[in-house]
């Protein structure tokens, strides 16, 4: 079946302009994460939402980050005037419930530039 | 902060040779471990959730082991082959933690020919 998939692939922007990141998550998974990997650091969380209980924000860099989930499917991670530092690949994860022994299922990714 | 660390950082082997690293965490609240393979282009892939103390896992030529109260997990790599070239992550989960995966920084694994 369909994987995860995250849209746009590649994101060249600004410093200052607002950009919008999309996720696809499978089917049916309840659990949806969003996760970064800047250059030379780890993979670090950001967000996750679980089916319609309030989202964990706890790892939001920055209030110029939000995510929304609309239906309990699509997510959109928004950046608000985008800084250089923001520059990173962003990749978003489901899962079919959000316990821990459930691996999660990532998509591509979208690398993010802001110049 | 959730303290993961991975070592090495990176591992150049040839062709054949079999390889371990290692995964380190806070042992105690332990809920789970997850291992992840993460190869270039391509989307982190699950191997592994590990979640009891002596856990051993196995997927064709790649194990894990798990020791909770010492906190560290191994995983190993048997006749490496270049198609293993990627880069290897933990994620710990501790109680009261969420779900949220705390990844380590990775140990970046190259197989020769």
């Amino acid at each position: 079946g369909a994987g995860v998939s995250q849209s746009p692939s590649n994101k060249v922007t600004e410093k200052g302009k607002d950009v919008e990141l999309r996720c696809d998550p499978i089917s049916g998974h309840t659990a949806l994460y969003w996760y970064r990997q800047s250059l030379g650091q780890g993979l670090e969380f950001l967000i996750y939402f679980q089916g319609n209980s309030a989202p964990d924000k706890s790892g939001l860099p920055s209030d110029r980050f939000s995510a929304e989930r609309t239906g309990g499917s699509v997510s959109t991670l928004t950046i608000q005037r985008t800084q250089q530092e923001d520059s990173a690949v962003y990749l978003c994860a489901s899962s079919l419930e959000q316990n821990y022994i459930r691996e999660q299922y990532f998509g591509p990714g979208t690398r993010l530039t802001v110049t | 902060i959730l303290n993961v660390e991975q070592s090495p950082q990176s591992l150049h082997v040839q062709e054949g040779d079999s390889t371990s690293f290692t995964c380190s965490f806070p042992s105690s609240n332990f809920y789970a471990l997850h291992w992840y393979r993460w190869e270039t282009a391509k989307s982190p892939e699950a191997l592994f959730v590990m979640t009891l103390n002596g856990d051993e896992k196995k997927k064709g030529r790649i194990s894990a082991t798990l020791n909770t109260k010492e906190g560290y997990s191994y995983l190993y790599i048997k006749g490496s082959q270049p198609e293993d070239s990627a880069t290897y992550l933990c994620a710990p989960i501790l109680t009261g933690g969420g779900n949220k995966l705390t990844f380590g920084t990775g140990t970046q694994l190259k197989v020769e020919l």
